[in-house]
């Protein structure tokens, strides 16, 4: 069973702070790793999908880095608004074949 | 048209009951996905179709019955559910497998009673 896991489990900030999260995984026969972002009554959102060592991605205020090799990915957001407000998923792929393990995600909270 | 549709949005059924979820997309992507979602967990596989053919299957019971007409509409048949089987059905999408992100639909909201 390969094991996913998302750190912190849930994050409150205020408005203008900055954050981050992590998304650890195995890292034997990796092959992508999805970032997703959930808000509530909306369907899942992709933000990244990184698939090589020392990737770096980057959306506005939001960036993720990949380490493949000790199998950790970072989420950052830089000067939250309470629009990022929603829970972030990571999902690993794994052997090429197309399915991807979700992490239990970070539900972040961002308060004007 | 970056959307992925389903329906029904909502779904009531009995357990002897027959219905099909559906799912639609318009961006010729070739991968797509069904997942279900229980509350507070993140999304689980069930079935994988690419390029119209089946590729993954998580072991899904077969009162679960995936269907691919084409590359734009994916089914997903139920027969015979159990009441634990009620969970948000999500759809998705993706330009093929699996290093393209994956575009979701609004998932339907099944009950069996």
């Amino acid at each position: 069973i390969l094991n996913v896991e998302q750190s912190p489990q849930s994050l409150h900030v205020q408005e203008g702070d900055s954050t981050n999260f992590t998304c650890s995984f195995p890292s034997s026969n990796f092959y992508a790793l999805h970032w997703y972002r959930w808000e509530t009554a909306k369907s899942p959102e992709a933000l990244f999908v990184m698939t090589l060592n020392g990737d770096e991605k980057k959306k506005g205020r939001i960036s993720a880095t990949l380490n493949t090799k000790e199998g950790y990915s970072y989420l950052y957001i830089k000067g939250s608004q309470p629009e990022d407000s929603a829970t972030y998923l990571c999902a690993p792929g794994f052997n090429q074949g197309g399915k991807l393990i979700f992490g239990q995600g970070t539900e972040l909270s961002v308060k004007p | 048209d970056t959307e992925v549709t389903q329906t029904p949005k909502h779904l009531v059924m009995g357990m002897t009951n027959k219905k099909s979820l559906k799912c639609e997309q318009h961006m010729g992507h070739r991968a797509m996905y069904w997942y279900k979602q229980k509350a507070k967990k993140p999304p689980e596989l069930m079935f994988v179709y690419s390029y119209e053919k089946l590729s993954i299957n998580e072991s899904v019971p077969s009162r679960f019955s995936p269907e691919c007409p084409n590359s734009s509409l994916l089914n997903l048949h139920l027969h015979a559910l159990q009441p634990e089987d009620s969970a948000l059905y999500l759809c998705a999408s993706s330009r093929s497998t699996p290093s393209y992100e994956q575009y979701f639909g609004p998932g339907t909201r099944l009950t069996v009673t």
